[in-house]
């Protein structure tokens, strides 16, 4: 299986702050159809996970320009340029690339 | 709007069994690859199965193969997850979503509750 490690796993941030969350891959994320099937999932506290970030860097529908994922390859960055107090919760990378999909072990994102 | 709505989760011994439902609405379902994600009490996500949109293709992770079993009903707009042989490491919210290459929409969870 494809491990993701995520890093760190607890991120205190002062509101307005930037913070930034990596994630990497123990082999590559191209699929042989040339996408990088890496995404981001935010789970705020005693809600369903919802996805912010598909295909490295795609925003989904309603998600806060604050949010941004870059990376190619195994290493890949989820950041948020100003942290809001609704950011707080679990934020995990996840690929699709190869079956068994598998998640990153969370990062949890707290206010100082 | 995109509804998932997870139904019959329980209570249950160790060796039991359990069927899980997940009511769709609001999308063309028989259009939709569709799945199955854990998440045990104060745990990450696990991804447990998943189904192609005509039923042909199923995976499963190797902790739950030979165990579990994915089916939909097109039909009726529903997926289903048949839980046999429950172990306490089985013991998790199960939520069903909305997939491709990635779960875009989840419903809210069912929680799955294994004990002796």
């Amino acid at each position: 299986d494809v491990v993701m490690t995520q890093s760190p796993l607890s991120l205190p941030v002062t509101l307005g702050q930037p913070a930034s969350i990596s994630c990497r891959s123990n082999q590559s994320l191209i699929h042989s159809d040339g996408n990088t099937y890496l995404n981001w999932f935010q789970q705020r506290p005693g809600q369903s996970p919802r996805r912010l970030i598909y295909k490295v860097s795609n925003r989904d529908s309603g998600v806060p320009d604050r949010f941004s994922g870059s990376g190619s390859g195994t290493d890949f960055t989820l950041k948020i340029s100003r942290v809001e107090a609704e950011d707080v919760g679990v934020y995990y990378c996840m690929q699709g690339t190869r079956w068994l999909w598998t998640f990153g072990q969370g990062t949890k994102v707290e206010i100082k | 709007q995109v509804q998932l709505v997870e139904s019959g989760g329980d209570l249950v011994k160790t060796g039991g069994s359990l069927r899980l439902s997940c009511a769709a609405s609001g999308f063309i379902f028989s259009d939709y690859y569709m799945s199955w994600i854990r998440q045990a009490p104060g745990k990450g996500l696990e991804w447990v199965s998943y189904i192609s949109s005509g039923g042909s293709s199923i995976y499963y992770s190797d902790s739950v193969k030979g165990r579990f079993t994915i089916s939909r009903d097109n039909a009726k707009n529903s997926l289903y997850l048949q839980m046999n042989s429950l172990r306490a490491e089985d013991t998790a919210v199960y939520y069903c979503a909305r997939s491709g290459r990635s779960p875009d929409y989840w419903g809210q969870g069912t929680l799955v509750t294994v004990s002796s």
